[in-house]
């Protein structure tokens, strides 16, 4: 069936550096995208979100960029701090989310001091 | 303070018997929705609710069920027919369907 997913399970960067974690996703009918944060024991919290009208969206520190030719999502995170440490899931959904979201399996991000 | 209060945090339930997690929203949002996660593993959809009174079965409804009385309130029950019910369970809600989905803080649900 389609789904969403990610292309590392575990991304370690160093303190400053930039982050790039990768989604892939296949329902070509996917029009609403979002990546949300989660911290060991807590519900996530939601980052960014995109549609597919657009390429490329900002936010402080964050930047999601979406191509939808290759069906891939994108999430930069800029000078990652310690507090960045987190599991990162983008999520789907297609039609204009009349159902709930499809959630990729999740990137884990390491901050390394 | 506004937001999705989950409870409780922890729960634990006994062979053959029913436990209700509660979801509570105060953000006057229309859907309500419920997840659940296992480890290592991202969120699978339950149920979910786009209006007071209605109410869909998502990718795993077998073995749970749902009530949406009042557009603050969508608790969960998992019954005895769920026989691998120990997971992080998620209620999540937006302000109508096709938007941003805000979460609890989950419960974690244990068999005993």
């Amino acid at each position: 069936g389609e789904s969403v997913g990610l292309h590392l399970p575990t991304l370690s960067v160093q303190e400053g550096d930039n982050s790039i974690i990768n989604c892939a996703y296949s329902n070509s009918a996917s029009d609403y995208f979002i990546w949300y944060k989660q911290e060991s024991g807590k519900g996530p919290q939601f980052i960014i979100d995109i549609r597919s009208n657009m390429d490329k969206r900002q936010g402080q520190r964050v930047t999601v960029l979406l191509n939808k030719t290759v069906k891939h999502l994108s999430l930069q995170i800029a000078a990652t701090q310690p507090g960045d440490s987190a599991v990162y899931f983008c999520a789907e959904t297609p039609g204009g989310g009349a159902d709930g979201l499809t959630f990729g399996k999740g990137t884990h991000l390491i901050i390394q001091p | 303070d506004g937001g999705i209060t989950q409870s409780p945090k922890y729960l634990f339930r006994k062979e053959g018997q029913n436990v209700t997690l509660s979801c509570e929203q105060n953000l006057n949002h229309d859907a309500m929705y419920w997840y659940r996660q296992d480890p290592g593993q991202g969120l699978r959809l339950i149920y979910y609710s786009q209006i007071v009174n209605d109410f869909q079965k998502g990718d795993i409804a077998e073995g749970y069920s749902v009530s949406r009385e009042k557009k603050e309130s969508f608790p969960l029950t998992v019954t005895s027919a769920q026989k691998n019910p120990t997971a992080f369970y998620l209620c999540a809600s937006s302000i109508s369907q096709g938007n941003i989905q805000y979460f609890g803080a989950g419960t974690r649900l244990s068999v005993l």
